[in-house]
């Protein structure tokens, strides 16, 4: 079936610095949608990012992500942190061809200190 | 727009007592329905979706079932819990007519089963 791999399950960072959250992904299907959510504490997870075309940056809110069907990765970055980011940011994969399923990654706590 | 409704906030239960979570949703006409399962720390895990009143597929087996009897409702439901139902449980909808199913969560339920 379909999965998705977030390989870091915390990232701590200094204020200022750059994010990189990893995101891969494996499916059956040729056309994946793939999504961002974050999630701050008590609170429900919300729409970041989303994508379906190949090759194609998407940014929203500061944060930016490219599809690449090639490698089956979905990267979340931002050129510098803010405290406001830190939260619990999920990856995660659709495809009409599969129906209305949608699988999760296992969580990326983001962590920024000052 | 669209506004998302879950009931009760939070509970507290027995083990092996039975359990009725809902969800409404208002301002959106046939959504897409979705029921999440979240343990503390964990990941998301979608146990059932609905595309129409009266029709629930089930994603994964945890000993819960649900129900549509409205357009605008979802419920979740079981006989008997089980101490691994606690947790944090999540309704969603998600537009249709061929969408990217991005979800957009409820404020949740968090359940402790004692």
């Amino acid at each position: 079936g379909d999965s998705v791999t977030q390989t870091e399950g915390l990232v701590t960072l200094t204020e200022g610095l750059p994010v990189m959250l990893n995101c891969t992904y494996q499916t059956i299907y040729s056309n994946p949608f793939l999504f961002w959510y974050v999630q701050h504490l008590n609170e429900s997870p919300r729409l970041l990012l989303k994508s379906f075309t190949d090759n194609k940056r998407t940014e929203h809110q500061g944060f930016h992500a490219t599809l690449h069907k090639s490698s089956s990765s979905f990267h979340l970055q931002k050129s510098s942190a803010q405290l406001s980011d830190s939260a619990l940011y999920y990856c995660a994969l659709s495809d009409q061809a599969g129906g209305y399923k949608v699988v999760f990654g296992s969580g990326t706590r983001l962590l920024v200190s000052p | 727009a669209q506004t998302i409704h879950q009931w009760p906030v939070a509970e507290i239960k027995a083990v092996g007592s039975p359990l009725s979570l809902g969800c409404t949703i208002k301002g959106k006409s046939s959504p897409n329905l979705y029921w999440y399962w979240q343990a503390t720390g964990g990941t998301l895990q979608q146990l059932f979706y609905s595309i129409t009143v009266g029709q629930v597929e089930s994603v994964v087996q945890l000993n819960l079932s649900a129900s549509r009897p409205k357009d605008d409702q979802f419920i979740l439901s079981t006989e008997k819990l089980l101490l691994s139902h606690s947790g944090f449980y999540l309704c969603a909808w998600s537009g249709t007519g061929g969408a990217s199913y991005e979800q957009y969560f409820g404020p949740g339920t968090r359940l402790t089963v004692l």
